[in-house]
């Protein structure tokens, strides 16, 4: 079954503890994302790879790392979590980067939900 | 920037009822506009989609949303909601010209259906 899966789906942790969230998709897609969802403010996006060894700032990255060193696997680190990064955290994954028809359309993962106390 | 904004943030309706959910985007250029459905516990989920041709886009379970370029809006539609329907619903947009094929989501929409 095509899917992208995170893990942990929950987790509580503790201000200045390292955690990492971990993205898979099975698609062989070029293209992962990270989001946060907050309420009233909707999905935005803290990193993007284009494809392998590429990646980049969206547009809330303060305080998160990604890295892409395989096509399927795009993890989120948070190396000094604080309590403003309590959230439900998507990855996403879609085709290709560019041109219109089915490129475009982008996957999402069950999410998973952070506190930090 | 490039912003999409949902104006209601919350819908409360009986089933039945005729559904519309506005949505506006910022900006212009070539556009990709999406519409995610959220149920409750549960990931994000596509409705439908609009990449180029007929503006008015049929998607799954009975909604549809209509492309008005000149007024940059994307707003969904539905008949008749079910208590299914109860959801939260999020508008997208993609600029093409944009870096990085950023998708930007409107705040959504909380919907509640009344049996």
């Amino acid at each position: 079954e095509a899917q992208v899966t995170q893990n942990p789906r929950y987790l509580i942790t503790v201000t200045g503890k390292k955690l990492t969230v971990t993205c898979s998709q099975n698609m062989n897609h070029e293209y992962m994302s990270w989001y946060r969802q907050d309420p009233g403010l909707g999905l935005r996006q803290i990193y993007y790879s284009m494809n392998v060894e590429v990646t980049d700032k969206g547009d809330v990255p303060e305080g998160y790392k990604v890295s892409r060193k395989e096509k399927r696997n795009f993890p989120l680190i948070l190396e000094s979590p604080s309590p403003n990064q309590t959230s439900l955290y998507f990855c996403a994954s879609k085709q290709g980067t560019s041109g219109f028809v089915s490129y475009n359309e982008q996957f999402f993962g069950p999410g998973t939900r952070l506190t930090v106390l | 920037a490039q912003s999409v904004s949902q104006h209601n943030h919350h819908v409360i309706l009986s089933e039945a009822a005729s559904l519309e959910l506005g949505c506006n985007y910022s900006y212009g250029g070539t556009v990709n506009l999406f519409w995610y459905v959220q149920y409750p516990g549960q990931h994000l989920q596509l409705l439908l989609k609009y990449f180029s041709g007929d503006p008015l886009v049929k998607g799954i379970k009975g909604f549809e949303a209509e492309f008005i370029k000149s007024k940059f809006s994307f707003n969904l539609r539905k008949p008749s909601v079910q208590w299914s329907d109860t959801a939260e619903y999020f508008c997208a947009v993609i600029s093409l010209e944009a870096a990085g094929n950023k998708l930007t989501f409107g705040g959504g929409t909380r919907v509640l259906v009344k049996p």
